[in-house]
């Protein structure tokens, strides 16, 4: 039940397409759901994040879709650029009685990004 | 802001040796996690500090150990090394009223 499902594990897109990652998650209790980029041999970078009271946000070419009665979302990179080739995790989260933050990550995705 | 920073960004251990990971925290940012993340996983949760004391723990054994200072610097501490213990060590931190991490570049921890 803690666990959040990502897919693909791997996609490879042309340059000005769009990019679409996928996750599951089980635990209704989770209430943040963030979207990390990272680069080989650098940490994950905060890239954009959604409440389950919102079904869209939008940050430049980044979308989150939220469906809380499937229990999914999805990040959509909109003109998809080489630069954007690194691996996508996203994330959910939720307040623990004792006050914990913990975030249960997806197994990520490998996007690359053909110029 | 400065970010969040680790040192040392590279080290390599011995089976059954015990090594310490450190983390500066941004000024202001009272809470600070630890994650491991195995080569081609996610991150997974080891543990968090809030204010200077553990406060929520993953699935992890008692030989893996943190201390957080009022400077908002942190230590992550493991005895009897083991060799899955190989990985990328992720410290991160937030101020209390944003649910948004920042993460350091991480260290990565080989044993041999």
């Amino acid at each position: 039940q803690q666990q959040v499902k990502q897919s693909p594990q791997s996609l490879i897109v042309q340059k000005g397409g769009i990019s679409i990652i996928n996750c599951a998650y089980e635990n209704t209790a989770f209430d943040y759901f963030p979207w990390y980029q990272q680069f080989p041999g650098k940490g994950p970078a905060l890239l954009i994040a959604i409440r389950p009271d919102v079904s869209e946000k939008k940050e430049g070419r980044f979308t989150i879709s939220f469906n809380k009665s499937a229990k999914q979302f999805s990040l959509h990179i909109m003109d998809s650029q080489p630069g954007d080739s690194a691996t996508y995790f996203c994330a959910a989260s939720t307040r623990s009685v004792s006050g914990t933050y913990k975030y249960i990550f997806g197994t990520g995705t490998r996007l690359k990004v053909l110029a | 802001e400065t970010g969040v920073t680790q040192s040392p960004t590279h080290l390599i251990k011995t089976r059954g040796q015990q090594v310490t990971l450190r983390c500066s925290s941004q000024s202001g940012h009272n809470t600070v996690s630890w994650y491991q993340q195995a080569l081609g996983q996610g991150p997974q949760f080891i543990f968090q500090y809030y204010r200077e004391e553990e406060n929520g723990r993953g699935n992890f054994p008692p030989r893996f150990s943190g201390l957080q200072f009022p400077n908002y610097s942190s230590e992550l501490n493991v005895n009897a090394l083991e060799l899955d213990d190989s990985a990328l060590y992720l410290c991160a931190s937030r101020r209390q009223a944003n649910y948004g991490y920042t993460f350091g570049s991480g260290t990565r921890l080989t044993v041999v």
